[in-house]
């Protein structure tokens, strides 16, 4: 298995831009949870989502982020229009939640730097 | 609410020294408890979990964590620590039964000197 895989690695764009991150999560996986890490605020659940359906998005910072899962097998992360302060690496990561003692399992994450 | 505190930003340690690196949590009912650890330009990466049973719980890389219920703590440990030890350590927490979202510590900064 290929893991949690997350493009592009690694992104630099200018203020104002928008800004499309995807995910691909580990076949059979149903949950899909997306997540920020900056060094002030440490790891952040933006949003998550369950059989392609999101549950909580209580985490994304205001409306210019925006998440969707359209199947089982792809998720995307848009930030319009994309501000300095966004600049941050984001995490997506896929469990099967048949338990709630079920692991995580991270991707390698996409650095973001707003300009 | 379910809180996960990791007191150490960072912990220094030498090679072949024993290593903690402290967690302690917060929820109500009985806790799942998880370390992850995070190399530098990596994803975090699951090292082990306490669901039930044994208060002793066995991971990767040689790394162990007890589960300490009356004081709400579940610290990593392992015997002899090597340089490549050297990352970001997560502790997590969720409550049996719950949802499905882990409470993450801020992470705490592991440097094992040569």
């Amino acid at each position: 298995d290929a893991g949690v895989i997350q493009s592009p690695r690694h992104e630099v764009t200018e203020m104002g831009q928008e800004v499309t991150l995807r995910c691909k999560p580990i076949s059979g996986h149903d949950y899909l949870f997306w997540y920020r890490q900056t060094m002030m605020r440490g790891l952040e659940l933006l949003i998550y989502f369950n059989n392609n359906v999101p549950i909580d998005d209580s985490g994304m910072p205001e409306d210019r982020f925006s998440a969707k899962m359209p199947n089982a097998s792809f998720s995307t992360l848009k930030i319009q229009p994309s501000e300095p302060r966004d600049s941050a690496v984001y995490f997506c990561a896929s469990t099967l939640g048949l338990a709630s003692y079920n692991e995580q399992f991270f991707g390698p994450g996409t650095r973001l730097t707003v300009l | 609410a379910q809180s996960v505190a990791q007191p150490e930003d960072q912990v220094n340690v030498a090679e072949g020294n024993p290593l903690t690196v402290k967690c302690t949590y917060s929820v109500s009912g009985n806790p799942y408890l998880f370390w992850y650890v995070q190399y530098p330009n990596r994803g975090l990466q699951f090292l082990l979990k306490y669901i039930t049973g044994d208060n002793l719980v066995k991971g990767s890389y040689g790394f162990e964590a007890e589960f300490n219920k009356s004081q709400t703590s579940f610290h990593l440990k392992k015997p002899s620590a090597l340089v490549s030890d050297s990352a970001l350590y997560f502790c997590a927490v969720r409550r049996a039964g719950g949802s499905y979202i882990p409470t993450f510590g801020r992470g705490t900064s592991l440097i094992v000197h040569p």
